[in-house]
C-alpha cells in the first residue's frame, strides 16, 4: 500500500459526458501528479501540483483540468469525453519541497468511454 | 517522441539467475533516473532510483547501473525470484518540467522456477 488513495476504482460513462477523478496523496506530500496509461501511449505525464499551485504541464488536453485543494487532495476534471479517453489514470505523491525524489503511486482510476 | 526506451518487450528469466532489464534516454537535461514495478490493474510501485551525479545504487537485490555518456541506464536483480515477475518501467525526470515521469513503455518480466 503506497499511501496514495484513488476514488472511484472504475468509472464507465458515455462520450460527452464530464467526470470528476479524485487522489489523495500521502501524508505529508505536497506534490501530486497525474498520469495516464493507455494501450498505445504508455504512461504519460499531465499534470503537476505542488501545495495548491499548478506546476507543471505535460501531454493535457484542453477538456482535462485539475486542482489542488487546501486539504492537498487533487481532483482531475474530464469534459466532453471521447471514447480515446478511455485509459487507466493514476495519481501520484512526492514528497520533497524541491528537487528530485520518488513518486508513489496510487492504484488508479480505470475509465471507460462508450 | 519517446524520450525514454525500453527496447525488450519481453524477458525470461530462470529462478535464482540474473535479470538484466535495459532502458535508453534521449534527453540530456535528465538528472534522475527510477525503476518502478507494476502488476496489472494496480499502480506503479517505487524499486530504485539513481541520481545522474552516480553511477551505481544498490538496494538489496536491485541494483541500478547509469552510463550518462551512453544515455543508459540498466536494472539488475540477482536472484531472480518468480516473484519478480512484473513489467519495469524505466522513467526519468528533469528539473526543467517540475520532475515529472517520462515512462518507458514497460518490459514484461517472466522469471520461471
Amino acid at each position: 500500500d503506497s499511501g496514495v488513495t484513488q476514488t472511484p476504482k472504475h468509472l464507465i460513462t458515455a462520450t460527452g459526458q464530464r467526470v470528476t477523478l479524485r487522489c489523495s496523496p500521502r501524508s505529508g506530500d505536497l506534490s501530486v501528479y497525474w498520469y495516464q496509461q493507455s494501450l498505445d501511449q504508455g504512461l504519460q505525464f499531465l499534470i503537476q501540483y505542488y501545495n495548491g499551485e499548478e506546476r507543471a504541464k505535460g501531454n493535457i488536453l484542453e477538456r482535462f483540468s485539475a486542482q489542488q485543494f487546501p486539504d492537498l487532495h487533487s481532483e482531475l476534471n474530464l469534459s466532453s469525453l471521447e471514447l480515446g479517453d478511455s485509459a487507466l489514470y493514476f495519481c501520484a505523491s512526492s514528497h520533497k519541497t524541491s528537487g528530485a525524489d520518488e513518486q508513489y503511486f496510487g492504484p488508479g482510476t480505470r475509465l471507460t468511454v462508450t | 517522441d519517446q524520450q525514454v526506451k525500453q527496447n525488450s518487450p519481453s524477458l525470461s528469466v530462470q529462478e535464482g539467475r540474473i535479470s538484466i532489464l535495459n532502458c535508453d534516454y534521449t534527453n540530456s537535461m535528465f538528472d534522475y533516473f527510477l525503476w518502478y514495478k507494476k502488476y496489472p490493474a494496480e499502480g506503479p510501485t517505487f524499486l530504485i532510483s539513481i541520481s545522474s551525479i552516480k553511477d551505481k545504487n544498490e538496494d538489496g537485490r536491485f541494483t541500478v547501473f547509469l552510463n550518462k555518456s551512453a544515455k543508459h541506464l540498466s536494472l539488475h536483480i540477482v536472484p531472480s525470484q518468480p516473484g519478480d515477475s512484473a513489467v519495469y518501467f524505466c522513467a526519468a525526470s528533469a528539473p526543467n518540467s517540475g520532475y515529472a515521469l517520462n515512462f518507458g513503455k514497460g518490459t514484461s518480466l517472466l522469471v520461471t522456477p
